[in-house]
Order: structure tokens, then sequence, then C-alpha cells
């Protein structure tokens, strides 16, 4: 496996399940990040880790819960989702947050679809 | 506020030259990026850009003039397989990327 990779790449969920999306790079990178891309908006920036250190809460809502256990993964655990929450969330890496030139390379995505 | 204004979709056609146009305003800036996004796909990193001027690569070049908060992404001998998204980010000045919607940019034969 090359790049970031994200799974599952599409989930359906009813408001009250419980689910986790999962994220790795191969990168040797330091730096992890998700955001939520919503049809016709920008990418929203929700959550940063550094040295697996959380640096950024993007004022992301509970039901949203990150988790990094090492440089090279990335979870984001979902529960009690709402259907506004409906997206497309990316994972990205890079080689060290807060560097100038610090160039992300994203994963597909997973299409989360919330009924 | 911080805001990064590009056009919702532009048009051109197979073989022609294209310009999208991207204007930014945030506090400090660290450098302009440019992404090529297919539908259900990741974003690609294109290009960046810290200093004044024009950067080529290819068949695609970017420019930026950070006196006027303006970037641009050129791109030449349009090919069917460059109909994507193209989104632009600034860097603020605490390195974090401030995105623009991105522009659909649609290739006809």
């Amino acid at each position: 496996e090359t790049g970031v990779t994200q799974t599952p790449r599409h989930l359906v969920m009813g408001m009250t399940n419980k689910k986790s999306l999962k994220c790795e790079q191969h990168l040797g990178h330091n730096a992890m990040y998700w955001y939520k891309q919503s049809a016709k908006k920008p990418l929203e920036l929700m959550f940063v880790y550094n040295f697996k250190e959380q640096t950024e809460n993007n004022s992301v809502p509970s039901r949203f819960s990150p988790e990094c256990p090492n440089s090279s993964h990335l979870f984001l655990h979902l529960h009690t989702l709402q259907p506004e929450d409906s997206a497309l969330y990316l994972c990205a890496s890079s080689q060290e947050e807060g560097q100038g030139g610090d160039t992300q390379y994203f994963g597909p995505g997973t299409r989360l679809t919330v009924l | 506020g911080q805001n990064i204004d590009q056009p919702t979709e532009m048009t051109a056609t197979e073989g022609a030259i294209v310009q999208i146009n991207c204007t930014y305003q945030t506090s400090g800036f660290n450098g302009l990026f440019w992404y090529q996004q297919h539908a259900g796909e990741a974003p690609t990193f294109l290009s960046y850009n810290v200093l004044d001027g024009l950067e080529e690569k290819g068949r695609f070049s970017s420019f930026l003039s950070r006196s006027k908060g303006y970037s641009y992404l050129l791109l030449k001998e349009l090919q069917m397989k460059d109909s994507a998204s193209y989104l632009c980010a600034s860097m603020d000045s605490n390195y974090q990327l401030i995105w623009g919607a991105g522009t659909k940019l649609i290739i006809k034969p």
C-alpha cells in the first residue's frame, strides 16, 4: 500500500449506530488531519494531530471522536450522528504541522450517509 | 474574516487553455496551494507558491501576486482527463489551510 488509505469507502448508518472510520498513511509523515467535505462547500478542518498529539479541534460536535494511536493511523469514531453529517470525510497527512509549505496528501475519503 | 473566492464552474474546449482565478484574504500568509480533485477521488497536490511570479510544471502553471491577494492556475493543451474540480487554499499565519469551495472544470470535445 502506498500513500494514504481510508476504510470504508462508503458507509450508511442510522442515527443511533456507532461506527468508526480508519485512515492509514504510508508516507512517514508526522501530522494527520480529518476534513469534512460537503457539496459546493470548502473543506472543513475537523481535527489535527501532530506527533500523535491533538493540536486542533475545530469546534466539532462531541458525536465525532478522533483517535490517533500512532503517527501512521487515525480513527474517527462516530455515534448518534445527524442527517446533516452526511458528507465525504477526508483524511490527510503531512510531514509536520506548522511548517511553511507543508503539503498535505489526501486519502480517497469515506462517503458517509446518515439515515 | 478569512475568505477564498474562486469561480464555481468553468467550461473549456479540449486542446485550449484555461485560467482559474483565486482571490484570498487570510490572517497572515504562508503560501498558496492548488489541488485537483476528480469526482469521488482524493484531492491531489498540484502546486505551491509563496513568492510572487509564475511557476511552470508541464502543462500546468500557477501564478501568485501577494500584493493583490491573487493567484491563478493555468492549464494548457487541455485534455478530457483534466475535467475535475480545482481547489485553491491559502496557508494562514497559523499554518492552517483556508480552502475555497473549488472550481468545477468541464472540458468539451
